[in-house]
């Protein structure tokens, strides 16, 4: 079955320390992970997008790791802010269908507290 | 900033109303999505779209119904809302990307309670 486990489930950090998300997944065949932002009340904003041939990738802040052979990624956060406060969704794409279907993993609520 | 609206953004019915959530976008794409999220749970697709014309139910199964007759147009109907109903709804669209890589953009959502 196709899924992805995402931990934690919720984290609080203080303001300007780092954290580290991690995301399992058991999707096949991979096509490509994403890491998505979704701010309470709002719909998810993409951060980054890694295929298969890629093992980690840069937005700004945000720091995404892909071991395709273990099926583990992990979205690191730097000097974290208090707009960082949002979940973090892990979304896995197979390659079996036209339509790209997404896996989405259940976020991990980041708090950024002062 | 995705140009991809969603109204309501809020909507309280009572039960056995009908009601239409609209989505638009401006990007042009031909695939568009709908999703239901219920509080710390996962996106579930209950409807997508190829372009105008094309429906097709997702994975969660939905008594809602969407039809697609304008490229940027994708409102979903429930006939007879009920209380098992009241979900947040999420409507997304994507650009054609490489391959299965392609960008899907979410609109706002809209946060339906039925009572």
């Amino acid at each position: 079955k196709n899924q992805v486990e995402q931990s934690p489930q919720s984290l609080i950090i203080l303001e300007g320390k780092n954290c580290t998300l991690q995301c399992n997944y058991t999707v096949s065949p991979f096509s490509n992970l994403r890491w998505y932002k979704q701010d309470t009340g709002r719909g998810p904003v993409s951060l980054t997008i890694m295929t298969f041939s890629e093992n980690t990738k840069s937005n700004g802040r945000y720091t995404a790791t892909l071991d395709a052979d273990t099926k583990q990624s992990s979205l690191h956060i730097t000097a974290s802010q208090l707009s960082d406060s949002a979940s973090y969704i892990c979304v896995v794409s197979d390659r079996g269908s036209t339509l790209g279907r997404l896996y989405f993993g259940r976020g991990t609520q980041l708090t950024v507290w002062p | 900033e995705a140009d991809i609206y969603q109204t309501p953004r809020y909507l309280v019915i009572g039960t056995g109303k009908k009601i239409t959530l609209e989505c638009s976008q401006t990007m042009g794409h031909d695939k568009m999505y709908w999703y239901q999220q219920d509080p710390g749970m996962e996106l579930h697709l209950i409807h997508y779209s190829y372009g105008v014309n094309s429906t097709e139910k997702g994975d969660l199964s939905s008594e809602s119904t969407v039809s697609r007759i304008r490229t940027e147009h994708f409102p979903l109907t429930l006939e007879s809302a009920r209380p098992s109903h009241t979900s947040q709804y999420l409507c997304a669209s994507s650009d054609p990307g490489q391959g299965s890589s392609y960008e899907q953009y979410f609109g706002p959502g809209t946060r339906l309670t039925v009572t």
